[in-house]
């Protein structure tokens, strides 16, 4: 399978827990990007990186999140001291930077409930 | 699997017919948009995308239109099929390929 990968696909945690998720990208893309969707909504854009920099982050993005792709390749996601308000869908995405197809390819996404 | 939105708005088909889905967006300067599709328990999957030089752009069975005046995107799906059930995202492509995605419309195929 030479799609984006997520991992893991579910998770269930305890407020106040910290957990971490892993995305490995389609190998040739060097954009990576993290989303967050909750039910009834279109993901909203977390964070991205190109190659190893995080370019751009949302506010959405609190301190108690921290992403990180410390050699362009995969990266992970971790939330601290979880939330209830932090369950949702975890979506990860990859695309070139240019050329001719920049969209992005979704994984499946990591679903987080923090019970 | 689990319900990626409950409480969207719906389009009910029936197999066979054409389907329509409509999407607003607010940012004039936008100009590459990007509809998805995404199935219960997925993520989004690519269908067809536009830019804002192109009014109309079609792919296999399916149609995106464009109206820049009026700040409007559809998707035209003909001859709607049972897998063609999900959730239907538009989304704007920005800065960094950064995607703000509409509100989404449930597609539902009737046999």
């Amino acid at each position: 399978d030479t799609g984006v990968s997520q991992d893991p696909r579910h998770k269930i945690t305890k407020r106040g827990q910290n957990v971490t998720f892993r995305c490995d990208p389609i190998s040739e893309h060097n954009r990576l990007y993290w989303y967050r969707q909750t039910l009834g909504q279109g993901p909203e854009f977390l964070t991205y990186f190109q190659n190893e920099a995080q370019l751009e982050k949302s506010r959405l993005l609190s301190d108690r999140f921290s992403a990180e792709r410390p050699k362009g390749s995969f990266s992970t996601l971790e939330i601290q001291r979880t939330e209830q308000g932090d369950s949702a869908m975890y979506l990860c995405a990859s695309s070139l930077a240019s050329g001719a197809n920049t969209e992005a390819f979704f994984g499946q996404g990591t679903r987080l409930t923090v019970v | 699997g689990e319900s990626v939105g409950l409480h969207l708005p719906t389009l009910s088909v029936q197999e066979g017919d054409n389907s329509i889905i409509n999407c607003a967006y607010s940012n004039s300067a936008s100009d590459y948009f990007i509809w998805y599709k995404q199935e219960s328990g997925k993520g989004p999957q690519f269908i067809i995308d536009i830019r804002s030089n192109m009014d109309k752009r079609q792919g296999q069975r399916v149609t995106v239109l464009l109206n820049k005046t009026v700040k409007h995107l559809s998707l035209q799906i003909a001859a709607t099929q049972p897998g063609d059930s999900a959730v239907y995202f538009c989304a704007e492509n920005g800065a960094g390929n950064m995607l703000t995605f509409g509100g989404g419309t449930r597609l539902m195929v009737k046999p």
